[in-house]
């Protein structure tokens, strides 16, 4: 099976602008949850998604946003970009009852 | 939230030696999740941990979910050059379970440097 999908790798935007990650989950999972990795904070939670709809939502402002598709494929959208939004951007997926999150490869955004 | 405790932050050691990392949480997980992460990429899973006192190998690397499940370790043995990277532990929280679906917590990281 392929693995979790990331587009696009690498992004760079200013402050201000608005920007969509899109990830592709591992074949048959339905779960899609996004973190965001920064050198200051780690991984941090932002939400996850089942079956077109938010499970669970971290600490992060209403700037982030995320949708689920009927496919499960997922986007996230951050607006208003800010410089301490510059991170990596990472998707995992798992199959549904499980606890085990399959990571893909990030999106790595620089806000200028 | 819960916190995860990773220990060491970095480990620098020489290609042959065992490698002994681990995590301690605030609370009671389910699920023990190892993963390491090379420059750039995404957290790949190493190893997972379902059942307090669970031992699992995958190659030469040994993971173990504590009995008191709020801690876990890792092993790496006669590391190589390859090993290089940062590992990381992660959780799913019981505490959590049916209100945070999906939400895993994770440790800072421990940087393993393996020289030749």
């Amino acid at each position: 099976k392929a693995g979790v999908t990331q587009t696009p790798r690498y992004l760079i935007k200013t402050r201000g602008q608005q920007v969509t990650l899109s990830c592709s989950p591992i074949s048959g999972h339905r779960s899609v949850s996004w973190y965001q990795q920064t050198p200051g904070q780690g991984l941090q939670f932002l939400f996850e998604y089942f079956s077109e709809t938010q499970r669970n939502k971290g600490n992060f402002p209403g700037r982030f946003s995320g949708r689920q598709f009927s496919n499960s494929r997922s986007e996230m959208n951050v607006s208003t970009l800010e410089l301490g939004d510059s991170a990596l951007y990472l998707c995992a997926s798992a199959d549904t009852g499980s606890d085990t999150q399959y990571f893909g490869p990030g999106t790595r955004l620089t806000v200028l | 939230g819960q916190q995860l405790n990773q220990s060491p932050q970095s480990m620098f050691i020489q290609e042959g030696e065992d490698v002994s990392m681990n995590c301690t949480s605030s609370s009671i997980f389910n699920t023990w999740l190892w993963y390491k992460q090379d420059p750039g990429e995404g957290p790949v899973l190493l190893i997972a941990l379902y059942k307090a006192g669970e031992l699992t190998s995958n190659g030469r690397l040994t993971a173990q979910f504590g009995i008191t499940r709020k801690d876990s370790f890792l092993n790496i043995s006669a590391s190589i050059p390859s090993d290089v990277g940062i590992y990381f532990c992660a959780g799913q929280s019981t505490v959590d379970r049916g209100s945070t679906l999906g939400r895993l917590y994770f440790g800072r990281g421990t940087q393993l440097t393996v020289w030749p």
